[in-house]
């Protein structure tokens, strides 16, 4: 079975820290899919980063970074310099290789940025 | 930029009530989804639609809950009669590719069951 462990449910920072959002998953498939997601006050859910099994290279876009671990099942999320806007709830989510299968979502961290 | 839309974005209904959620996928997205979260809750799969069928049901969508793609560009969820329970924020979403394909969401319903 599939499993998405976000850890952290709440994460208070203040403006210009750097936060890190750990997310562990299992699974038996060779071949699948990670996501994060971020979801604002406003409530939608708004894509942020896709990250295939075979492709472990470390991204970066722009405040935001992900590493990704298959050796210890980790992809992490990191927020440089975080700002006001960036509180929200961050969901990561796992899914399969099989078209039309669902996403399995972590229970999210809610992160709460101050000034 | 292309985007997912649902219709309404609030609605309240009395327990026992019929509702149908709404939804516009992207015009090229072949694979459509229906989630719901529960206020302050994980977001949970409740069904995937593929060339006029099903793909993938949860648990949770049990006989109340029906899709139906009614035309080129609608792919709405009716439930039946309504359950208290059935409170949540509603999402469709819909991706493109044969693959695990990115999904994308809409901006949600929130349905309120009296």
């Amino acid at each position: 079975a599939q499993k998405v462990t976000q850890a952290q449910t709440e994460i208070s920072v203040v403006e210009k820290e750097d936060v890190t959002l750990d997310c562990v998953y299992e699974t038996r498939d060779t071949t699948y899919y990670l996501f994060w997601y971020k979801q604002p006050p406003s409530g939608e859910l708004v894509f942020l980063i896709r990250r295939n099994s075979f492709d472990e290279q470390n991204e970066i876009s722009g405040r935001y970074s992900w590493n990704f671990q298959k050796s210890t099942s980790s992809f992490n999320f990191t927020i440089t310099a975080s700002q006001v806007v960036d509180s929200a709830v961050y969901f990561c989510a796992l899914t399969n290789n099989q078209a039309g299968t669902a996403l399995i979502f972590g229970k999210g961290t809610t992160l709460s940025v101050s000034s | 930029e292309p985007e997912v839309t649902q219709t309404p974005s609030h609605q309240v209904t009395q327990m026992g009530q019929e509702v149908i959620l709404r939804c516009v996928p992207i015009s090229n997205h072949l694979y459509f989804y229906w989630y719901r979260q529960i206020l302050g809750q994980k977001v949970e799969f409740l069904v995937s639609f593929y060339n006029n069928e099903i793909s993938e049901k949860s648990e949770i969508f049990d006989d109340q809950f029906s899709v139906e793609r009614p035309d080129g560009s609608n792919f709405t969820l009716k439930i039946r009669s309504t359950k208290l329970e059935d409170s949540a924020m509603y999402f469709c979403a819909s991706g493109n590719d044969q693959g695990q394909e990115t999904q994308y969401f809409g901006p949600g319903t929130r349905l309120l069951v009296l």
